[in-house]
């Protein structure tokens, strides 16, 4: 059975920072893109953040990049979501999820197979 | 405010059918393939349609998508109590190089 789990939501003062981990197991992790996807109370769902089976690669969503790293250790089978300078619009719920991404001639595929129960950051004073 | 537009709730009895909607344009719906989402409170999202009209093993067949044009359906019949949750579309818009998703429908079983 996969499963993903989170953890390191919690509430934090605007301009402040918090590390969520996600620890990953019923798959091979290092063959996986990893993402982190929030929602905010009562809204949708947004993609925040991705990074590629081997680091190399790591895209932001535009509202936190500059702020937000992300970063993952295959040997842990981990992935982290760095948030500095939080503000309150980054309060929400964050998952995190496998992500498969295909370029096909018929055009993108890019969905979330795996996801987390979440853990929730709120960012209030 | 989503990128894709959904209905902000629909409701069937139990043992019916319904169709959820999801429309785009053609950065996104009409030129990539579409993803489906279940939230229910406390439990992980689950995946229920990915390129268009795939299921996950697991999925059971009273799941089905389907897309035309800029535009895409999710649709379930047999409709379970268990169903009631929220339903997300999803799709690599190309202008925007971000994945988008809809702003989700409240499926009440009555």
């Amino acid at each position: 059975e996969v499963q993903l789990v989170e953890s390191g939501g919690g509430l934090v003062q605007p301009g402040g920072s918090l590390r969520l981990s996600c620890v990953v197991s019923g798959l091979t992790f290092r063959d996986n893109w990893m993402s982190w996807v929030r929602q905010a109370p009562g809204k949708g769902l947004e993609w925040v953040a991705s990074i590629n089976q081997d680091g190399s690669a790591k895209y932001f969503v535009e509202s936190v990049e500059g702020r937000f790293t992300i970063s993952r250790d295959n040997a842990k089978r981990s992935m982290f979501l760095q948030m500095n300078s939080l503000r309150a619009e980054d309060t929400a719920l964050y998952y995190c999820a496998t992500e498969t991404q295909r370029w096909q001639q018929l055009g993108a595929s890019d969905f979330f197979d795996y996801w987390g129960q979440g853990t929730l950051v709120t960012v209030s004073s | 405010q989503a990128v894709l537009t959904q209905p902000p709730a629909v409701s069937a009895a139990a043992g019916q059918r319904v169709t959820i909607s999801c429309s785009g344009s053609t950065s996104n719906i009409g030129s990539n393939f579409v993803s489906w989402y279940q939230l229910l409170p406390g439990t992980a999202p689950k995946l229920l349609i990915y390129d268009n009209d795939k299921r996950p093993s697991g999925i059971p067949d009273r799941f089905s998508g389907s897309k035309f044009g800029t535009s895409a359906t999710l649709g379930i019949t047999g409709l379970q109590t268990g169903d009631e949750a929220d339903y997300y579309c999803g799709t690599w818009d190309s202008g925007l190089s971000v994945v988008v998703f809809g702003g989700g429908t409240k499926l009440t079983v009555l």
